[in-house]
């Protein structure tokens, strides 16, 4: 699987929209980018995954660049309960397929 | 969305016995699950994909026979973390494939071994 690199950390201010970037440039044309959160403690959570269009759901949405070297994931309205580790993941399409994960982004969201 | 649960949420055992952790797909089938541990402020790391019906297939580094893994229904996969010591210690995850492209992680069990 494509190896990601996402930044270490980032704050964001309550109810502004949190913008967490991923680079994953040596992705291939069937792999797909996932997006998946840890709160402390607890298992991860899956968010949004997509191919090449972007992607929205109640979560968030993903915008994929158009040569898919990079995403990212928005979430609109950023609150207190977001706070987490947020992981970017490439990973073919078959479902039999497992997850990598690498250090993902500590996001901390401010009052 | 779909649920994978764990049994149990967090157990402390004595260094040099054996502990048996569950990992339960609780609405939906799946013939892949996945062990992870993770240690304190560092990434899940993959260590087995648990295949229903036949042998798991391990990560490279990670000791088949101290941790045992048995995935005997469509529903259910168990690690059974054997002679354990003090640096195994971890914060373990299942997860399992929801089909067609979504998996569904547990919310981990904490071992402590003393």
């Amino acid at each position: 699987d494509a190896k990601t690199t996402q930044p270490t950390s980032m704050d964001c201010a309550e109810g502004r929209a949190a913008n967490l970037p991923c680079n994953h440039s040596t992705i291939s044309g069937n792999e797909y980018v996932y997006w998946y959160r840890q709160i402390h403690s607890q298992g991860p959570q899956y968010i949004i995954h997509g191919l090449k269009n972007n992607e929205t759901n109640e979560m968030a949405s993903l915008i994929i660049t158009e040569d898919r070297k990079s995403s990212t994931l928005i979430l609109p309205h950023a609150t207190l309960r977001d706070t987490a580790v947020y992981y970017c993941i490439v990973r073919f399409s078959n479902t039999g397929n497992q997850f990598y994960f690498g250090t993902g982004t500590s996001l901390t969201v401010i009052p | 969305g779909a649920v994978v649960s764990q049994h149990p949420s967090r157990v402390i055992c004595k260094s040099g016995t054996s502990v048996k952790i569950e990992c339960r797909s609780l609405d939906f089938q799946a013939t892949t699950m996945f062990w992870y541990r993770q240690f304190p402020k560092k990434s899940l790391m993959l260590m087995a994909t648990s295949n229903e019906g036949s042998k798991a297939t391990y990560e490279q580094g990670v000791e088949k026979d101290k941790f045992l893994i048995n995935h005997a229904s469509l529903t259910l996969s168990t690690l059974t973390v054997t002679s354990a010591h003090p640096e195994d210690s971890s914060f373990y995850i299942c997860s399992a494939n929801s089909p067609p492209n979504e998996q569904y992680f547990g919310p981990g069990t904490r071992l402590t071994v003393t």
